[in-house]
């Protein structure tokens, strides 16, 4: 039972373009969502979160948009840029009792073309 | 100066050994994770530690151990080994307290391969 899912194995963007990751949940509980970015042979590296009392967190050329009814949240890149080229990973928190856990998707993998 | 670190990272080893991986943080966190990817690259969560005490334990095999001798550290030991415990382990770290907000750091990955 997966209760966070990324759909999208892959997607190819070229340099400039904007990147669209996407990322569905299931768990009503989830009240944060945190988009992890990876390398290989690299452990993830937090890329940028919300909270569910938002609908939207920008960060440089990176913003996280959160549609609660629809249970979605998507990653845009924009400007893209090659060493954007990463595995993508979507996650997402509850909070009380949870001990911070988070419940990872499968990963997008990301290749920006020059 | 790495953050979160594990070592071997790279564990060859034949079915039925018992093998252990460390990882240690330097960040001054008080809680700790351990995270298997598995051949699906879905990341889940197996253990968690706060201030040496555990705190979450999944459903995973009692074949798999957890040990934090210290906030520093969280070890994983892993007796009886099977084909199907070759993944990627990442270890994992969170500042103090518990609040939805705070982000975990990951270490590179162990790379546990079981012939």
């Amino acid at each position: 039972d997966q209760q966070v899912k990324q759909n999208s194995p892959s997607l190819s963007v070229q340099e400039g373009r904007i990147s669209i990751l996407n990322c569905d949940y299931t768990n009503s509980m989830f009240d944060y969502f945190l988009w992890y970015k990876k390398y290989p042979a690299e452990g993830p590296t937090f890329l940028i979160s919300i909270s569910s009392i938002k609908d939207k967190n920008e960060d440089g050329r990176f913003t996280v948009f959160l549609n609660k009814s629809a249970k979605h949240l998507s990653l845009h890149i924009v400007p893209s840029q090659p060493g954007d080229s990463a595995v993508y990973f979507c996650a997402a928190k509850a909070g009380g009792t949870s001990y911070g856990k988070l419940t990872f998707g499968q990963g997008t993998i990301l290749t920006v073309h020059p | 100066d790495t953050a979160v670190s594990q070592t071997p990272k790279y564990l060859v080893t034949q079915m039925g050994n018992d093998k252990s991986i460390k990882c240690e943080q330097n960040l001054g966190h008080d809680t700790m994770y351990w995270y298997k990817q598995d051949s699906k690259k879905f990341l889940k969560i197996m253990f968690s530690y706060n201030n040496k005490e555990l705190i979450i334990n999944e459903t995973v095999p009692n074949r798999f151990s957890p040990k934090s001798p210290d906030k520093a550290h969280l070890n994983l030991h892993i007796n009886s080994l099977e084909l199907g415990d070759s993944a990627v382990y990442f270890c994992a770290s969170q500042r103090p307290g518990l609040a939805v907000k705070e982000t975990q750091y990951f270490g590179p990955g162990t790379r546990l391969l079981v012939l």
